[in-house]
């Protein structure tokens, strides 16, 4: 089965870090850019991050940029984000995502279920 | 706040027709592809590309675009597809960041 499943969410203080990760199975890991994007409680998603193939092109929303880095591990078909330095607002639900596209169309054709992350004293 | 803006809330009757839309400068350049989620649920795509529907979706979603404006069309809308939808596309700055639009919750009637 064709899926993403995402672990490492929890409650952290603020300031603390975070390592999710997303176990990638039923396709071929290695031949996809993956993603990650978030959802705060009731709002709408917003994209954090991107990574290629063999990781040597990532990009990351301004908000988090300096303090979360996406990183993949091919062998062991597994996307990750490392968070540090949380704050409030990074509260949200985690979605893993494959991405696919080019020029001028690009889209997420796979998601994760989520985990949450809580970011509270 | 989000470059891809979307109306909060749309309504439609059952079996009739509904245009949900998304406007932003970067769509004059970039197709948006659109996404349905339904409550306590992960997102799911449903358009994406000029017209280009995923494996399962059913052919009543359809995409369109002229100038600044995707949009995305239910044709019959039935009682499942009640959902908030969402946009998404390259935001217009010309760095690699992509954006979604704030969300369209569509009500069925």
């Amino acid at each position: 089965e064709v899926q993403l499943v995402e672990s490492g969410g929890g409650l952290v203080q603020p300031g603390g870090s975070l390592r999710l990760s997303c176990a990638a199975s039923g396709f071929t890991f290695s031949s996809y850019w993956m993603s990650w994007v978030r959802q705060a409680p009731g709002k709408g998603l917003e994209w954090v991050a991107n990574i290629k193939q063999d990781g040597s092109e990532k990009y990351y929303v301004d908000s988090v940029k300096g303090r979360f880095t996406i990183s993949r591990d091919n062998a062991k078909n597994s996307l990750y984000l490392q968070m540090n330095s949380l704050r409030a607002e990074d509260t949200a639900v985690y979605y893993c995502a494959r991405w696919r596209g080019g020029s001028y169309s690009w889209y997420f054709d796979l998601w994760g279920r989520g985990t949450l992350v809580t970011v509270s004293s | 706040s989000s470059e891809l803006t979307q109306d909060p809330a749309v309504s439609v009757a059952l079996g009739q027709t509904v245009r949900i839309t998304c406007q932003g400068d970067s769509l004059r350049s970039y197709y948006a592809s659109w996404y349905q989620q339904k409550p306590g649920q992960a997102p799911v795509l449903v358009i994406y590309g000029k017209n280009n529907r995923p494996s399962g979706i059913p052919d009543r979603f359809s995409g369109s675009s002229s100038g600044n404006t995707a949009s995305l069309t239910i044709t019959g809308a039935q009682a499942e597809d009640e959902a908030d939808y969402y946009c998404n596309s390259r935001d217009s700055s010309g760095n690699p960041h992509w954006v979604f639009g704030g969300g369209t919750k569509l009500t069925v009637l």
